[in-house]
């Protein structure tokens, strides 16, 4: 019973640099999230998806990239790296919206130096 | 535009007693649901308790429960009997119908103490 699985868990960047994080989900969802959490704060929507091939911004998606080929992974592109960008960042996935349960991921530690 | 609020940066707790986070949200929406989110050290997302607003009875998931009042748009966690294994973050979460987004407060940090 994976759920969502984010990978790395842990990464650090030089300045510039990019990478992907990961996630996948084994749970049939059509919506999958991807959120960041800056240290002792709430969480801010990066970018979304309601299904295969459909992306939207969230709050903050500037310096992110998403792209959702098949209903099961939904990977996040971080392009030239910078250290605002050091974060948790938080993988999600959902049957729907209104009363479905998002289920989340571990966590990605990222530090970007 | 919705929003949610929780206006308790931190709160505390002894150990066995009851405690209350609150949360206000704002949202032009007839039927909705509320979600509270745990956190702890782990940074974890666990959820705790949904309720639906378009039922008058407050939702109980063991020693969590929630006083849901839709008119004054306050869904605030009430936690009985309170263990160590509590000490966590606590979110509220709202997901709109209209935007596909959930959108979460701030956090409230819980500490307990024995």
């Amino acid at each position: 019973n994976a759920g969502v699985t984010q990978t790395p868990k842990f990464r650090i960047l030089k300045i510039g640099q990019s990478m992907t994080l990961q996630c996948a989900q084994d749970m049939n969802h059509n919506y999958m999230y991807w959120y960041r959490q800056d240290p002792g704060m709430g969480l801010k929507l990066i970018y979304y998806s309601v299904g295969a091939g459909i992306t939207d911004k969230g709050e903050v998606p500037n310096g992110y990239n998403v792209s959702r080929s098949t209903t099961e992974d939904f990977p996040l592109r971080l392009e030239l790296a910078a250290p605002s960008q050091t974060s948790v960042y938080f993988c999600a996935s959902s049957y729907g919206t209104a009363g479905n349960t998002i289920y989340f991921g571990e966590g990605s530690w990222l530090t970007v130096v | 535009a919705q929003t949610v609020t929780q206006s308790q940066p931190e709160m505390s707790v002894q150990e066995a007693e009851t405690v209350t986070l609150s949360c206000t949200y704002d949202t032009s929406e007839s039927d909705y649901y509320l979600f509270w989110y745990k956190q702890p050290p782990s940074r974890q997302m666990i959820l705790v308790i949904r309720q639906e607003a378009y039922k008058q009875q407050n939702a109980t998931e063991n020693r969590f429960s929630v006083n849901f009042q839709k008119a004054a748009k306050s869904f605030s966690l009430k936690i009985s009997d309170s263990q160590l294994g509590d000490a966590a973050m606590y979110f509220c979460a709202f997901p709109s119908y209209n935007t596909d987004k959930l959108i979460f407060g701030t956090g409230t940090r819980l500490q307990v103490f024995p």
